[in-house]
């Protein structure tokens, strides 16, 4: 089946600093990457929709200057959570589908903390 | 936009009684219906899901309803083992155009042996 590869699985790092998230789809081709964000004990709130080759759309209140999105290619999408701050620590998932008449296939996700 | 609401936001149940999780949607023009199963720390797992012009599915312990008229799906598990404690989440989309999913807030599933 579909597999989508994320790391790191787990990162810490300073406030401030920067930090690249990365997704790749093993067996597919993924034309559109979705990039969520989940608080403990919440759902998972969609940050941005990325298409191949284009630039991410970005949901409203999502920062496209703090987190940046590239989708350079069809197996691999990164997600930059740039000057980082400690209420940016959650856990972010990615989320790949091949086409419109195909399922989504999730990453394992990044707990992110900032100190 | 579209908005999923899901209840009940905690439920407990006893091994081998069945579980109900409820979701609605504003969208009318949303046609497609997923549920996942979320254990801590890990990635959501599809576990059923459901498109508009079907009323019922099943996949063995585990159905998902739709009332399109009401615009609410519901998550059916049948004989609950310890091991389907977990978060479940429903979602909606609208396919082929919205392409992105809108989950509900979740519910935890606790099953008591």
């Amino acid at each position: 089946g579909a597999v989508v590869s994320q790391h790191p699985s787990r990162v810490i790092c300073k406030s401030g600093t920067s930090v690249k998230i990365e997704c790749r789809s093993l067996d597919f081709q993924a034309t559109t990457m979705f990039w969520y964000r989940q608080f403990p004990k919440q759902s998972l709130m969609l940050m941005a929709t990325s298409n191949e080759g284009s630039k991410a759309t970005y949901e409203q209140g999502v920062e496209k200057d703090k987190f940046l999105i590239n989708h350079a290619s069809l197996t691999l999408s990164t997600l930059t959570v740039t000057s980082a701050h400690p209420e940016d620590s959650s856990f972010y998932i990615c989320s790949a589908r091949q086409g419109v008449n195909y399922g989504y296939t999730f990453g394992s996700g990044t707990r992110l903390t900032v100190v | 936009g579209e908005n999923v609401e899901q209840h009940p936001s905690t439920l407990s149940v006893q091994e081998g009684d069945s579980a109900v999780i409820k979701c609605t949607y504003s969208d009318s023009a949303s046609n497609y219906f997923p549920w996942y199963k979320q254990e801590l720390g890990k990635r959501p797992q599809l576990i059923i899901d459901i498109r508009s012009n079907v009323g019922e599915k099943k996949d063995q312990r585990i159905a998902v309803t739709l009332n399109k008229t009401a615009k609410h799906f519901s998550l059916h598990i049948t004989e609950t083992q310890p091991e389907d404690s977990a978060v479940y989440f429903c979602a909606a989309s609208m396919e082929p155009w919205g392409n992105k999913l809108v989950f509900g807030a979740g519910t935890i599933l606790r099953v008591k042996s």
